[in-house]
């Protein structure tokens, strides 16, 4: 199975900071088809995750601007320029190349 | 508006099947490219996934529980089913459908979860 590395376990930032959050795969994550299929979704406290970016840098419809997701074939990166007091709870990428899906471990971001 | 929401038993005893329904609004699973998906999160813990039906009635299993596992549909009542046979403890956890769009398995709209606890 594919492993998914999220750094830092634990992020804690100040309102308007900026902060990325580190996704590593034991395998490249580029499809046969061209596409990479790597996904961040947010998991707030107390609520079912939801869906941030898709295949890599796509931004789902309805997420701010201020997130945004980069990488290719092994390493990506979430970054949220200006965290805002909203934006607290686990991050987790999440791999669709290769059976069986599979999620990194997270990374909880706090606010100071 | 794209809703889904699980229902199961809330507490069932080791050795049970544990048997899960994810009913759905806003699409069809009869639609081309449209999937659904069982993901389960214990307590504290992260997000596994299951299993993947399709609108063609394709399916897909997570090895690790493989023989345990069957995902069904009914298309014209809007619901997928998960059905975990031999359940034990370490089945306990929240279990999340989502409906999934495309080939990259993008799941974009989650249900709120069912809490199942297996205890004696």
């Amino acid at each position: 199975d594919v492993v998914l590395t999220q750094t830092p376990p634990t992020l804690s930032a100040t309102i308007g900071q900026s902060v990325s959050i580190s996704c590593r795969s034991s395998q490249s994550l580029l499809d046969s088809d061209g596409d990479t299929y790597l996904n961040w979704l947010l998991q707030r406290p107390g609520q079912s995750p939801q869906l941030l970016i898709y295949s890599v840098s796509n931004l789902e419809s309805g997420v701010p601007n201020r997130f945004s997701g980069s990488g290719s074939e092994t390493d990506f990166t979430l970054k949220i320029s200006g965290v805002e007091a909203e934006d607290l709870g686990v991050y987790y990428c999440m791999q669709a190349t290769h059976a069986p899906l599979t999620f990194g471990s997270g990374t909880k971001l706090e606010i100071k | 508006q794209v809703t889904l929401k699980e229902s199961g038993p809330g507490i069932l005893q080791p050795s049970q099947t544990l048997s899960l329904t994810c009913t759905f609004s806003g699409f069809s699973l009869s639609t081309y490219g449209m999937g659904v998906g069982w993901i389960r999160q214990p307590s504290g813990k992260g997000l596994e996934w299951l299993a993947n039906i399709w609108w063609d009635d394709d399916k897909y299993y997570n090895p690790s529980l493989k023989n345990r596992l069957t995902i069904s549909k009914d298309t014209s009542n809007n619901q997928a089913f998960l059905k975990i046979t031999n359940v034990d403890t370490a089945d306990t956890a929240t279990y999340y459908c989502a409906r999934i769009v495309g080939t990259g398995h993008v799941m974009d709209a989650w249900g709120q979860g069912a809490s199942v606890t297996v205890s004696s």
